[in-house]
């Protein structure tokens, strides 16, 4: 069954100080793999999505990492800011083009404290 | 460009009532979806559609029903509320143009609904 696992649950870190999020799958054909982060009652929105050649991506404070030999991923999150605080979700899109080859995460809810 | 947009915000309902949860985009994307997330779980895909004229189910169809009569809008129904609804929902939209390898996906505000 095509699965997608992130840890922590929750995480709660002081400003300034670097976080590293993790994803494990078991989806399979493979397509890519997508963060997103979701602000308190907003939408998700896209931080950086990776095909199975790239093991790394990075946007702005936001480095990604993809193993796909090991079916893993990272989000890590350099010199957190308070804005940081959200939900962070793990995507994997399994190969077939339908909508419903999208496996979502449970997420990880990051709080940056002052 | 709007992106994608859901009407209303936020709606309370009695139980069997129903009602319908608005979802336009207006960047020309063939796909669109409807999801549900729930606490402690991730995103459930409830319909999706492929373009005008298609739709399919997704992981949690029961109690409600889509169409996609123009490319820019795509419309949930709740044929008759029950407490199991109350959720917080999400359109979506993609193009079926792949950049670099995929298509990135664009979520809507969300409404929350509760049922009574």
């Amino acid at each position: 069954k095509n699965q997608v696992e992130q840890s922590p649950q929750s995480l709660i870190i002081l400003e300034g100080k670097n976080c590293t999020l993790q994803c494990n799958y078991t989806v399979s054909p493979f397509s890519n793999l997508r963060w997103y982060k979701q602000d308190t009652g907003r939408g998700p929105v896209s931080l950086t999505i990776m095909t199975f050649s790239e093991n790394t991506k990075s946007n702005r404070r936001y480095t990604a990492t993809l193993d796909a030999d090991t079916k893993q991923s990272s989000l890590h999150i350099t010199a957190s800011q308070l804005s940081d605080s959200a939900s962070y979700i793990c995507v994997v899109s399994a190969h077939g083009g339908s909508q419903g080859n999208l496996i979502f995460g449970k997420g990880t809810k990051l709080s940056v404290k002052p | 460009n709007a992106g994608v947009t859901q009407t209303p915000k936020f709606q309370v309902l009695k139980t069997g009532q129903s009602m319908t949860l608005q979802c336009a985009q207006d960047m020309n994307h063939e796909y669109m979806s409807w999801y549900r997330q729930d606490p402690g779980m991730g995103l459930r895909l409830i319909h999706y559609s492929v373009g005008a004229g298609i739709t399919d189910q997704g992981e949690v169809p029961n109690g409600y029903n889509v169409s996609r009569s123009t490319t820019e809008d795509f419309p949930l129904r709740l044929l008759s509320a029950a407490p199991s609804q109350t959720s917080v929902y999400f359109c979506a939209s993609r193009s079926n143009r792949r950049r670099g390898g995929y298509n990135e996906q664009f979520f809507g505000p969300g409404t929350r609904l509760t049922v009574l």
